[in-house]
């Protein structure tokens, strides 16, 4: 079954650093083109960042420079390292897989919530 | 950029009833278009692709249609089960991906 499991929200201080990480399970990572998106509370569907399978990575102007996607491909798993955090950055983080030529997303993980507040 | 302008943004309807919900980009995107349906405290799920094509599994009822830069998604006999929120995604400006804004549907 393929599948996507994200871990390692939870709540952190303005300008605090968090790692989130996305296990997959079904398909490897490193084969597609993998994405994070985040849904702020209340809010709509934010594309924040992809790394091609080719390693490229590209970011939202609202996190450039603050957020950095990696993946590791022995343990098929992608991450999102968060510094700088602001309260805006509050949501629900979503990674998602975009297959092999970037166009769709799909599977979807069920989501971690980052809060930052003081 | 390009932007994902979807109408409306709520929506009330009855059982039964014809569902359509628009989505209108800034530039011409093809048929470069998805739609995804998000219920409460759930990850999206993708119901259409390409603008018309319809996910393995997904019921007939749904259907999306366009190309350019306006696009239609088509409920076409609304079930207590589809009450969510629908969004389109475009992709033809890689690597930007850009989501409309949403479309909170509910029963009357």
């Amino acid at each position: 079954e393929v599948q996507l499991v994200e871990t390692g929200g939870g709540l952190i201080q303005p300008g605090g650093s968090l790692r989130l990480s996305c296990a997959a399970s079904g398909f490897t990572v490193s084969s597609n083109y993998m994405s994070w998106v985040r849904q702020a509370p209340g809010k709509g569907l934010e594309w924040v960042s992809v790394i091609y399978s080719g390693g490229s990575t590209y970011y939202a102007d609202s996190v450039k420079g603050r957020f950095t996607i990696s993946r590791d491909n022995s343990k098929n798993t992608l991450y999102l390292q968060m510094n700088s955090l602001r309260a805006e950055d509050t949501a629900v983080y979503y990674c998602a897989s975009i297959g092999a030529v970037g166009s769709i997303f799909d599977p979807w993980g069920q989501g971690t919530l980052v809060t930052v507040s003081s | 950029d390009i932007q994902m302008t979807q109408s409306p943004s709520s929506l009330s309807a009855s059982v039964g009833d014809r569902v359509t919900i628009t989505c209108q980009a800034s530039q011409d995107i093809s048929n470069y278009l998805n739609w995804y349906q998000q219920k409460p405290g759930k990850a999206p799920k993708l119901l259409i692709y390409d603008a018309s094509n319809l996910e393995t599994g997904v019921p007939s009822r749904f259907s999306g249609s366009g190309s350019g830069t306006d696009f239609t998604f088509t409920i076409s006999s609304l079930q207590p089960e589809d009450i969510a929120t629908y969004y389109c995604q475009q992709y033809d400006n890689l690597p930007q991906y850009t989501f409309g804004q949403g479309t909170k549907l509910e029963i009357k």
